[in-house]
């Protein structure tokens, strides 16, 4: 059975530094991966995906993530965070074959102080 | 905007008590699904429909049940509710071609409070 687990729980940056936010997944085929962001009181907003292809990833908002298969990882990074970050953010994992539920790691909240 | 419709936004009601929730999916995606999110779970899989028929079922109460409509909106029924119902349920639909890469849209949720 597909998994997704998130380290961490919380993470809080400064405006304007470097942002990794951790994924790993458990599935036993090529996976297809995804961070949605997830902003008080809305929906979910796919930021970017990875099906095949290219390992890094380039998605909405200036962030993007690479897919390391050795290390059953997909982090997301963002080079400079802003305030307008601040969010929940959630790592999903799909079977290559689409159309299948997507399976949610717990999220990460990150806050951005000044 | 993410084209899907859920409605209501917001809904309070009492323990024992059943409620609809409704969602509308993109125009020509096929495939309906029901998340539920709470503090402690995160987002659980509840059950897909593809075209009128359930396809996956996830952690779904049996006191809960769903269906999808030939106009392809969905319901989701949830009945005797708990306290520990109180969550927020998000509906996503996807795209089914033949390059189907898997995303899900979301609307926006409903939120349920049982008291």
């Amino acid at each position: 059975a597909q998994s997704v687990t998130q380290p961490d729980i919380h993470i809080t940056v400064s405006e304007g530094a470097s942002l990794e936010l951790r994924c790993n997944y458990s599935y036993g085929a090529t996976p297809y991966l995804f961070w949605y962001v997830q902003s008080p009181g809305q929906g979910l907003q796919l930021l970017l995906k990875y099906f095949s292809g290219d390992t890094l990833v380039q998605g909405i908002k200036g962030f993007e993530a690479e897919f390391k298969r050795s290390q059953s990882s997909f982090n997301l990074r963002k080079p400079s965070v802003h305030w307008s970050d601040a969010a929940e953010y959630f790592c999903a994992v799909g079977a290559h074959s689409g159309n299948t539920p997507l399976v949610f790691g717990k999220g990460t909240r990150l806050s951005v102080i000044a | 905007d993410s084209g899907v419709t859920q409605t209501p936004k917001h809904l309070i009601t009492a323990t024992g008590q059943r409620v609809t929730l409704r969602c509308s999916p993109r125009s020509g995606d096929l495939s309906v699904y029901w998340y539920q999110q709470s503090l402690d779970q995160g987002l659980q899989f509840l059950i897909q429909y593809y075209n009128g028929e359930e396809r996956a079922k996830g952690n779904i109460l049996e006191r809960f049940s769903a269906q999808q409509f030939p106009d392809l909106h969905s319901e989701l029924n949830l009945s005797s509710l708990e306290l520990g119902d109180s969550a927020l349920y998000f509906c996503a639909s996807s795209v089914v071609r033949g390059d189907n890469t898997g995303e899900l849209f979301f609307g926006e949720g409903s939120r349920l409070t049982v008291l």
